[in-house]
């Protein structure tokens, strides 16, 4: 199975949005909609910020939103702000019952 | 609160046998899905394998011949070993559970594979 698609680095200055494209196939991203975003300091364990495409779990800001669009989910973040600097992930099941990762993308705050 | 521990040795020889444990503990390890992902260090995350609480499993692919993972439920845990390691095994090593998303995640363990 090949890793997802995710640009190498976004960036943007604080308050305004940005957003993270994840690019898979017909047999990952565009089969299921079970996909997942990963926020991760340095050093840290990744946390989970959306799954099922656009779900957000309890305590995570509204200021993320998910979605996605055929073989390709994007992860949004609006309003940014200083802690949003961090590396993001987005993963996906597949039609072998694997789960896949993307490469991941360094988002720089401005 | 459900939290995980992985546990196990920092540095493991080439060609020998990783092995590790997570012990999850704030709840239950029935009805769920855990899984096993690495992290080389400076690089991006890859799914290893996980194992349902009744003991079925599925693997990545790339490394599916050298996995595997299994349970302990008197225990409340469960174990990755992976045979036949070279210097490309070496990684921060996360357990976390599954559920349509990894909700919950170990601190991870460095593991170096190095003679």
């Amino acid at each position: 199975q090949s890793a997802l698609t995710q640009p190498a680095s976004v960036s943007g200055s604080p308050g305004q949005s940005i957003t993270i494209s994840c690019t898979g196939t017909s047999s990952d991203v565009g089969a299921y909609n079970y996909v997942s975003w990963y926020q991760q300091h340095p050093g840290k364990a990744p946390k989970l910020m959306i799954y099922d495409v656009s779900n957000r779990p309890s305590g995570v800001s509204n200021r993320f939103s998910g979605s996605k669009s055929g073989n390709t989910a994007s992860l949004t973040i609006s309003g940014l702000q200083a802690e949003d600097e961090a590396d993001y992930y987005c993963s996906s099941y597949t039609s072998s019952s694997t789960v896949v990762f993307g490469g991941g993308t360094k988002l720089t705050v401005l | 609160q459900v939290q995980l521990q992985e546990s196990g040795p920092g540095l493991v020889k080439p060609s020998e046998t990783l092995s590790l444990t997570c012990n999850v503990s704030g709840g239950s390890i029935s009805s769920y899905y855990w899984s096993w992902i690495r992290q080389p260090p400076g690089k991006g995350l890859e799914w290893i394998g996980y194992i349902y609480s009744s003991g079925s499993t599925n693997y990545n692919p790339s490394l599916k011949s050298r996995v595997t993972i299994s349970v302990d439920r008197s225990k409340n845990q469960f174990s990755l070993k992976l045979s036949s390691v070279t210097a490309a095994d070496t990684a921060v090593y996360y357990c976390a559970r599954d559920i349509t998303g990894f909700d919950c995640w170990g601190q991870g363990t460095l593991v170096t594979v190095s003679s």
